[in-house]
């Protein structure tokens, strides 16, 4: 079955920073790639996501670049604020109806 | 538009018991799909209905089943509980299955089995 792998576990970055957030996936079937955010105690929150025929997707300050070559997928958060504080999870879909793997989250934290 | 709904959204059971969750979808989602999230395992698939019927199974054991009604509401059953279920478990609801379809998750209901 699919396996998704993220990294790094945990970003600390200083507000305006640039944060970067790096999934690989092992099918290469999979062609769905959504990201969620998730705060404490709320539920995942899907911010983006991207298709295997587009190889980059921006929304404000928010990218995801897709290389299907490599089997890996990236979030890219620009001018980070304290409020994108949460944890990250990437997910691979697609090969299996709506089925998403998802990747073990990273703990973003935004010092002020 | 109201979101995805989940009730109850807090549960304490005791081992042995059963439990039945309900997750009723955004108003012309027919697809919802279940995920267990635990500290350890992370967000793992459990099922997905269509139509009133399974399209998808997760690796969970027989003792966690479900099924979704015509107006697409899903309830999720886990029998002889164990204290490994203790998890929050969401539901995602989407116009249909299959990677064209944005997921869009419930709050969650947080279960603990003592």
């Amino acid at each position: 079955g699919e396996n998704v792998e993220q990294h790094p576990s945990t970003l600390s970055v200083q507000e305006g920073d640039s944060a970067v957030i790096k999934c690989t996936y092992s099918d290469s079937a999979s062609n769905y790639f959504p990201w969620y955010k998730q705060e404490l105690g709320k539920r995942p929150q899907l911010i983006i996501d991207i298709r295997s025929n587009v190889g980059e997707k921006k929304d404000q300050r928010i990218a995801v670049t897709l290389n299907k070559t490599a089997k890996h997928f990236s979030l890219h958060i620009t001018e980070t604020q304290p409020e994108d504080s949460a944890v990250y999870f990437c997910a691979a879909g697609g090969t299996s109806y709506g089925k998403l793997t998802f990747g073990q989250g990273t703990i973003l934290t935004v010092h002020p | 538009k109201a979101g995805v709904t989940q009730t109850p959204r807090y549960l304490i059971k005791t081992r042995g018991q059963q439990v039945t969750l309900s997750c009723s979808p955004i108003s012309g989602h027919r697809s919802v799909s279940w995920y267990q999230q635990t500290p350890g395992q992370g967000l793992q698939f459990l099922f997905e209905y269509f139509s009133e019927t399974q399209r998808n199974k997760g690796n969970f054991p027989g003792r966690f089943s479900g099924r979704q009604f015509s107006n697409s509401r899903s309830e999720m059953n886990v029998s002889t509980l164990e204290l490994g279920d203790s998890a929050l478990y969401l539901c995602a609801s989407s116009l249909a299955p299959g990677p064209s379809y944005e997921q869009y998750f419930g709050p969650g209901t947080r279960l603990t089995v003592t």
